[in-house]
């Protein structure tokens, strides 16, 4: 069974400049979470998506946004990028959100965006 | 909020022998997950192994172990037989079981093993 696809791998922007990245769930999984990991702030959480719906949103400024389709791709958005937006971008998902699945996140390899 | 604690940035094992990671968290709620994962060079954050807070035997996994004390708010994990393969940094997370809960993540201890 294919693991979580992240795309693209690497990504070079320039500040101001808005980027978008790929997420493809697991098949039968239908809950995407991001997460960006920075080596200062770590791992911190971006969103989670189920159905199609934003149900959870970490603590991201308007500019981070991001969407999920009827077959649970997901993709995120940054506008207006600033150099502080440098990250590893990592997609998660699980079959479900919380106890009424009891599944586990599966991460994808990360997209590593670098904001000039 | 729920935080979690590691206090060891860096560990350092020879082959065969074992080692024990720590962890710590605070949280006021009774039910809950953990987990330790795994994140090589490649990038990909793996699935070490998970345990439930309402369970009170300690899961295992092959050469991985846990030893949740509850009470302690304590999860450490413990690598036995370290080989090459496991060296990578190891991080602990929290989520809670509420339906639209989160990872919280700890900063990570990284594992350097030896031959």
């Amino acid at each position: 069974k294919a693991g979580v696809t992240q795309t693209p791998r690497y990504l070079i922007k320039t500040r101001g400049q808005q980027v978008t990245l790929s997420c493809s769930p697991i098949s039968g999984h239908r809950s995407v979470s991001w997460y960006q990991q920075t080596p200062g702030q770590g791992l911190q959480f971006l969103f989670e998506y189920f159905s199609e719906t934003q149900r959870n949103k970490g603590n991201f400024p308007g500019r981070f946004s991001g969407r999920q389709f009827s077959n649970s791709r997901s993709e995120m958005n940054v506008s207006t990028l600033e150099l502080g937006d440098s990250a590893l971008y990592l997609c998660a998902s699980s079959k479900g959100p919380g106890q009424l699945y009891n599944s586990p996140l599966h991460f994808g390899n990360g997209t590593r965006l670098t904001v000039t | 909020a729920q935080t979690v604690t590691q206090s060891q940035p860096e560990m350092s094992v020879q082959e065969a022998e074992t080692v024990t990671l720590s962890c710590t968290y605070d949280t006021s709620e009774s039910d809950y997950y953990l987990f330790w994962y795994k994140q090589p060079p490649s990038r990909q954050m793996i699935l070490v192994i998970r345990q439930e807070a309402y369970k009170q035997q300690n899961a295992t996994e092959n050469r991985f172990s846990v030893n949740f004390q509850k009470a302690a708010k304590s999860f450490s994990l413990k690598i036995s037989d370290s080989q090459l393969g496991d060296a990578a940094m190891y991080f602990c997370a929290y989520r809670s079981a509420l339906r639209y809960s989160t990872l919280t993540f700890g900063k990570g201890t990284m594992l350097l093993v030896s031959p």
